[in-house]
């Protein structure tokens, strides 16, 4: 079966950096995506990576390793509107994406 | 505004009645989705449709049924509803052959209750 595993929930400070992983096994692999999901909103983009490293944008980077499977998310200078949910999703090789349960991230003063 | 918009966004009804979301996009995608999000926030793809191909979640009942009346738009017919449809849909929307960089877009959600 296809399945993406991710922390359920973490917890960090303002100011501070926060790692969330995301592993994956899946039929085929064609993108990682992450996401960001406001309780009660809908899941926004954030980052794509196709590509192992890290892609950069701002205060969010993401980093790929193909060949472990796994992915991190890692955010930067936490404000207290980070607090929200993190969705790994994967693109299989039929190009269908396969979803986490997603990391609720809660950010402390 | 460029997006996607479904509605309602709230929607409470009593079991076995029949109800309709409706969604629309205007990003000029071909391929258009329902997922189902429910209370442990799992996405869980429910149909994906384009003007070439209806693809279904062989786990969803066939209570549940997209309508496509043109390529902008995708509702979600459910009939003898359920208190386990309690859940929120949401629908989004895709470009083929764009690099495949970005993903979906989502609408804002319809969260149902079934009473």
């Amino acid at each position: 079966g296809q399945n993406i595993d991710q922390p359920t929930e973490m917890t960090a400070t303002e100011g501070a950096i926060v790692q969330i992983n995301c592993t994956y096994q899946t039929s085929g692999f064609n993108g990682l995506f992450w996401y960001q999901q406001h309780a009660g909103e809908a899941p926004t983009f954030l980052s794509y990576n196709v590509l192992d490293g890290l892609e950069e944008k701002g205060r969010f980077s993401s980093f790929l390793s193909r060949s472990k499977g796994y992915s991190y998310l890692l955010l930067k200078e936490l404000q207290m509107k980070d607090s929200a949910s993190y969705l790994c999703a994967v693109r299989d090789r039929d190009y269908q994406l396969i979803w986490g349960a997603g990391t609720k991230l809660i950010i402390k003063p | 505004d460029t997006a996607v918009s479904q509605t309602p966004k709230y929607l409470v009804t009593q079991m076995g009645n029949d109800k309709s979301i409706k969604c629309e996009q205007n990003l000029g995608h071909d391929t258009m989705y329902w997922y189902k999000q429910d209370s442990k926030k799992f996405l869980k793809i429910m149909f994906s449709y384009n003007n070439k191909e209806l693809i279904i979640n062989e786990t969803v009942p066939n209570r549940f049924s997209p309508k496509s009346p043109d390529k902008a738009h995708l509702n979600l017919h459910i009939n003898s509803l359920e208190l386990g449809d309690s859940a929120v849909y949401f629908c989004a929307s895709s470009q083929a052959g764009q690099g495949f960089s970005y993903g979906y877009t989502f609408g804002s959600g319809t969260r149902l209750t079934v009473v």
